[in-house]
């Protein structure tokens, strides 16, 4: 069973939509979550950190339950410049602290 | 956006050639990673190295060494390479802290622009 897994989409949304996106960790042990963002051909980015209480920033809400193992995404009217792939990352806890383990992303097109 | 830099952002090769990536962090980081993105899989975790000694090596094939001489630069050595290895190769930095049960927390890692490499 792989650690993160995403829907692959693609999502094609128009412009001032609301589109969500979950994710699942297999791991239940897991200790941090992470959404970041990827344009193509450039490296990833991240966009906002997810915490258990559930965080918000701007027009985009991250939501953690762990009970179910699965944290989500929220993007409020889409705008052009949120066409990116989404990636989920998840990190176990463990005594390096260093493995993050991304999901494969989640291809998101905002159309005029 | 220059946190983490990568040399070359492109790099094509002969299978008998022999390489070397490049990557420096000016974030005064502590932990320094290589990744592998190929098409439509996720980012492969290849070798992270914390206080300049490596801690993770993910069963990569030893045509691919790497080198971290200081926590600011971390080297990639590539020899004979094949096909299957094109990909974006990602350097990536962080911060580590300790937890109160001395576990290490990575909190956010940040990445260089990558190497896009093709074998030939």
């Amino acid at each position: 069973r792989k650690e993160v897994e995403q829907d692959p989409g693609p999502f094609n949304v128009p412009e001032g939509a609301t589109v969500a996106f979950n994710c699942t960790y297999s791991n239940s042990a897991s200790q941090s979550f992470f959404w970041y963002r990827q344009d193509c051909r450039k490296e990833p980015k991240l966009l906002m950190s997810v915490y258990s209480s559930g965080n918000e920033d701007g027009r985009f809400t991250a939501q953690l339950n762990r009970a179910s193992q699965y944290i989500s995404l929220l993007i409020r009217d889409s705008k052009l410049s949120d066409s990116a792939t989404y990636l989920c990352v998840v990190t176990p806890y463990s005594n390096t602290g260093n493995q993050f383990y991304f999901g494969t992303g989640t291809s998101l097109t905002v159309i005029p | 956006e220059t946190g983490v830099t990568q040399t070359p952002r492109h790099l094509v090769m002969g299978m008998t050639n022999k390489k070397s990536l490049k990557c420096e962090q000016h974030l005064g980081h502590n932990a320094m990673y290589w990744y592998k993105q190929s098409a439509k899989k996720p980012l492969e975790l290849m070798f992270v190295y914390n206080f300049k000694e490596q801690t993770e090596n993910n069963s990569v094939p030893s045509r691919f060494s790497p080198e971290c001489p200081n926590s600011s630069h971390l080297f990639l050595h590539l020899h004979t390479l094949q096909p299957e290895d094109s990909a974006l190769y990602l350097c990536a930095s962080s911060q580590d802290r300790l937890a109160g049960d001395h576990r290490a927390i990575t909190d956010t890692q940040y990445f260089g622009p990558g190497t896009r490499l093709t074998v030939l």
